[in-house]
């Protein structure tokens, strides 16, 4: 199974909701991505996990809520969302190789959120 | 890591080769160049990547100069299928999970019937 998958596909959510984002790989990875994609630009780095810690955020505000609770699985929790959060979010998964040696990413198809 | 530059757009026949260049000046002795593509409305998707010497895989080959300032990607028979945005990204290749890919704009090749 070489796959990232991501639940749900699409959602629209109220300023005032709350929601989840769902990622789930079982390649064995152990380090997984929240990046975040407005329309007509590049994918942005959101948080890093590596082996269920949370290594990496990049300054994201605290409205958004990542979890890694085990190896496979890796949520975003959303509340309080503004109507310029919406976007495709997309997760990734990589092995984690000490030293040299170049870890591909592996995305999933993304969710793409409506914020109104 | 280092900053790449890119055509902002591309054409291609089908079934010819479409050769990508990419453009990192600045980039350092222990920086990976990482090829990704980005089909509409689909995740991104790991093509290719090298150090020093030229790679090839079943997808493409990276060209990558002796002084390793630009790089080059070519798919060899481009087919309809490859209309998609291509990432070019210099980094280090960390350890333990400190993997932070930074995209740039890409370049946005079309492939023409």
């Amino acid at each position: 199974d070489t796959e990232v998958t991501q639940t749900p596909k699409h959602l629209v959510m109220g300023m005032t909701n709350k929601k989840s984002l769902k990622c789930e790989q079982h390649m064995g990875h152990r380090a997984m991505y929240w990046y975040k994609q407005k329309a007509k630009k590049p994918p942005e780095l959101m948080f890093v996990y590596s082996y269920e810690k949370l290594s990496i955020n990049e300054s994201v505000p605290s409205r958004f809520s990542p979890e890694c609770p085990n190896s496979s699985l890796l949520n975003l929790h959303l509340h309080a969302l503004q109507p310029e959060d919406s976007a495709l979010y997309l997760c990734a998964s990589s092995q984690v190789r000490g030293g040299q040696g170049a870890n591909e990413q592996f995305f999933g198809p993304g969710t793409r959120l409506t914020v109104l | 890591d280092a900053k790449t530059t890119q055509p902002t757009s591309m054409d291609c026949a089908e079934g010819r080769a479409a050769n990508l260049p990419c453009n990192h000046s600045t980039i350092s002795g222990n920086e990976y160049v990482y090829w990704y593509r980005q089909i509409h409305s689909q995740g991104p998707q790991y093509i290719i990547h090298g150090l020093k010497n030229n790679e090839t895989n079943e997808m493409a080959s990276l060209i990558i100069t002796e002084d390793r300032k630009s790089s080059t990607l070519i798919l060899p028979h481009a087919t309809l299928r490859d209309t998609a945005v291509y990432y070019c990204i210099v980094r280090v290749a960390r350890s333990f999970g400190n993997e932070k890919l930074t995209f740039g704009t890409g370049t946005r090749l079309t492939i023409i019937p």
